[in-house]
């Protein structure tokens, strides 16, 4: 079974640009998580979906950055504009709804921003 | 405030040893508890997960320990192997929400 899969795995732009990172969850799940990875902070959630819906976007830094889910089978977070210090690894996951099941993440989108 | 320590950021053992990789947490109301292995550039991977109504859960050379009372898990790999060296994290949830608070995590090598 494929797992979820993210795009791009590397992105490197500078400051001011427009990013936007995709993800395909697991077909069948029906949660689906938006992460951010950095050495100071470690994992933070910033984005919780469930059925396309956006639960909690209390993570989200700032207007910045934007989430969708237009279908069960795709998700965007988009940051406009960047800035230097949003550079980290974004990592989707997705799981089986709300009950004692693991989520399962993507391999990560390695952004950095100049 | 952290809710979930790793307080070890990193540990080496020798192949064929036991890893023993420790997590605390501060939230009593949490139930539900899992351990991830991540590789450079991969995304965490699920690896064991243990609910509050155990005190041990086993998974082949995998045994992840709760002791409720002490707020305190830990993750027994045993024998221990040079594939097992990546950063392993421990996450916990109330199982009402969907939220999973993660520790900061403790690169194991194991040394051949």
């Amino acid at each position: 079974d494929a797992g979820v899969i993210q795009s791009p795995r590397h992105e490197v732009t500078e400051m001011g640009q427009e990013v936007t990172l995709r993800c395909k969850p697991i077909s069948g799940h029906n949660s689906l998580f938006w992460y951010r990875q950095t050495m100071m902070r470690g994992l933070e959630l910033l984005i919780y979906f469930n059925n396309n819906v956006p639960i909690d976007d209390s993570g989200m830094p700032e207007d910045r950055f934007s989430a969708k889910m237009p279908n069960a089978s795709f998700s965007t977070l988009k940051i406009q504009p960047s800035e230097p210090r949003d550079s980290a690894v974004y990592f989707c996951a997705s799981s089986l709804g709300q009950v004692n099941q693991p989520q399962h993440f993507g391999d990560g989108t390695r952004l950095s921003i100049l | 405030d952290q809710q979930v320590k790793q307080n070890s950021p990193s540990l080496s053992v020798q192949e064929g040893r036991i890893s023993i990789l420790n997590c605390d947490y501060t939230n009593s109301m949490f139930d539900y508890f899992l351990w991830y292995k991540k590789y450079p550039a991969e995304g965490p991977t699920f690896l064991i997960s243990i609910s509050s109504i155990k005190d041990k859960n086993e998974d082949g050379r995998f045994t992840v320990f709760l002791n409720k009372s002490a707020k305190h898990l830990s993750l027994h790999i045993v024998p221990s192997q040079p594939g097992d060296s990546a950063v392993y994290f421990c996450a916990a949830r109330n199982s009402g929400t969907y939220k999973y608070i993660f520790g900061t995590g403790t690169r194991l090598k194991v040394l051949a």
